[in-house]
């Protein structure tokens, strides 16, 4: 019963090209969440999805970023033309429903860092 | 927004001590939760709860809603808990949880 499986682990890109995450939830979990900790500094949210619908992407820059989860496969965060303010480490978690007041179980983070 | 503040920053204790994490918050919450992070990065969910208390194994969470105030007791702290503490709070009408700076926790032999 595999958990939340995040890749790559690390992540390296040069400015201005694209950061492709991957995160595959729980077997079983339909929802979400994408965070991203930036050095020195907590986690923040950035998206909430559902399969296939983007439920809250209020923590979510408007440029450059953007999610799916799409119906079959894992949910993806897309960075367009990184800059080196976007290093940091992204974590996924899932919950089998809705998480306001569910247990979230996350991923092992992806660090991206952006020479 | 709801601020969550942690306390202390930083904690370095011996093996066997007694161990207490606070975690305050500005607004009304319909849950609270404990995570905690390994050095290698990794976040572990340790608690959900709205009320009360709850315990397992050498770990214990409190909240008191009335006080807006939620604490992490370990007893018998090992080496091995060392790890950043995280508390967050998930809010009514939002989806994704609000954190705490987290709390460096190191348990010396």
């Amino acid at each position: 019963n595999a958990g939340v499986m995040q890749n790559p682990r690390h992540l390296v890109r040069r400015r201005g090209q694209e950061a492709r995450l991957r995160c595959s939830p729980m077997k079983g979990h339909s929802h979400v969440y994408w965070y991203r900790q930036l050095p020195e500094e907590g986690l923040k949210f950035m998206v909430y999805l559902q399969k296939e619908n983007i439920i809250d992407e209020s923590g979510m820059p408007k440029e450059r970023f953007s999610a799916e989860f799409p119906k079959e496969g894992p949910s993806i965060l897309r960075i367009q033309q990184v800059v080196r303010g976007d290093s940091a480490a992204y974590f996924c978690a899932s919950s089998p429903r809705s998480g306001r007041d569910e247990k979230l179980f996350f991923g092992s983070g992806t660090q991206l860092s952006v020479l | 927004k709801n601020e969550v503040e942690q306390s202390p920053q930083n904690l370095t204790a011996q093996e066997g001590e007694f161990i207490t994490i606070n975690c305050s918050y500005s607004v009304g919450i319909s849950a609270l939760h404990w995570l905690q992070q390994h050095p290698g990065g990794g976040i572990v969910s340790l608690f959900m709860l709205s009320s009360g208390k709850k315990k397992h194994g050498r770990l214990i969470a409190t909240i008191n809603i009335q006080e807006k105030h939620s604490s992490l007791h370990i007893t018998a702290s090992h080496p091995r808990d060392s790890a950043v503490y995280i508390c967050a709070v998930s809010e009514g009408g939002a989806d994704g949880l609000t954190f705490g700076k987290g709390t460096h926790l190191i348990i010396q032999p």
